[in-house]
């Protein structure tokens, strides 16, 4: 089955601890993201990764960091997270032809709450 | 920067009414997308539209895009419970390929 999958699924943790949340894609997509959600202000992009070892900031970068080493995996690092980093957070992926990003395939979500 | 709204942005709506959510941005673009999400899920890509006057339609839903007003409108056609959901229009900036930016969403309750 085609899909995203992102872990852990929801995850509670403390200021300053350093986390990582993973998301792996079976589709050979190019293309991976990752968008944060909050009440009131939709999805924003944190970081893309438009192929391997490419990988570039989006709109709310500040206290992420990404990687991507492999064209299947893009974890999303919080090495001091904070409790507005608290949040939805949603990994997709697109097959990214002619260059444009194109339809997006998202992973079911991971639940952080940071205290 | 690209700004993309939607409104309204809440709607309580009864069955077997119709009624149109409304996403307008603010730059040049021919590619847009639609997103259902259900409480506590992901999101789940309803439409692809990728030129003006594209039109798509899926069972009560239809999906329209006029490039030229920078509007994409969703048609809800005598709408039932099971469409309740939070719908979210996208957009992709012409040759561009850092993503998609996301309206705030409307959050549609049918109510019996």
């Amino acid at each position: 089955e085609a899909q995203v999958t992102q872990n852990p699924r929801y995850l509670i943790t403390v200021t300053g601890k350093k986390l990582t949340v993973t998301c792996s894609q079976n589709m050979n997509h190019e293309y991976m993201s990752w968008y944060r959600q909050d009440p009131g202000l939709g999805l924003r992009q944190i970081y893309y990764s438009m192929n391997v070892e490419v990988t570039d900031k989006g709109d709310v970068p500040e206290g992420y960091k990404v990687s991507r080493k492999e064209k299947r995996n893009f974890p999303l690092i919080l090495e001091s997270p904070s409790p507005n980093q608290t949040s939805l957070y949603f990994c997709a992926s697109s097959p990214r032809l002619a260059k444009n990003t194109g339809e997006l395939f998202f992973g079911e979500g991971s639940r952080l709450t940071v205290l | 920067e690209l700004k993309v709204e939607q409104n309204p942005l809440f709607l309580s709506m009864q069955e077997e009414k119709n009624y149109t959510i409304y996403c307008n941005y603010s730059t040049t673009s021919d590619r847009l997308y639609w997103y259902r999400q259900d409480p506590g899920k992901s999101l789940e890509s309803l439409f692809v539209l990728l030129s003006n006057g594209a039109v798509k339609q899926e069972g009560r839903l239809m999906a329209s895009l006029d490039t030229k007003a920078r509007l994409s409108t969703l048609h809800i056609t005598a709408a039932v419970h099971d469409l309740s959901a939070t719908y979210f229009c996208a957009v992709e900036i012409l040759g561009g390929a850092d993503g998609l930016t996301f309206g705030k969403g409307t959050h549609l309750i049918i109510q019996p």
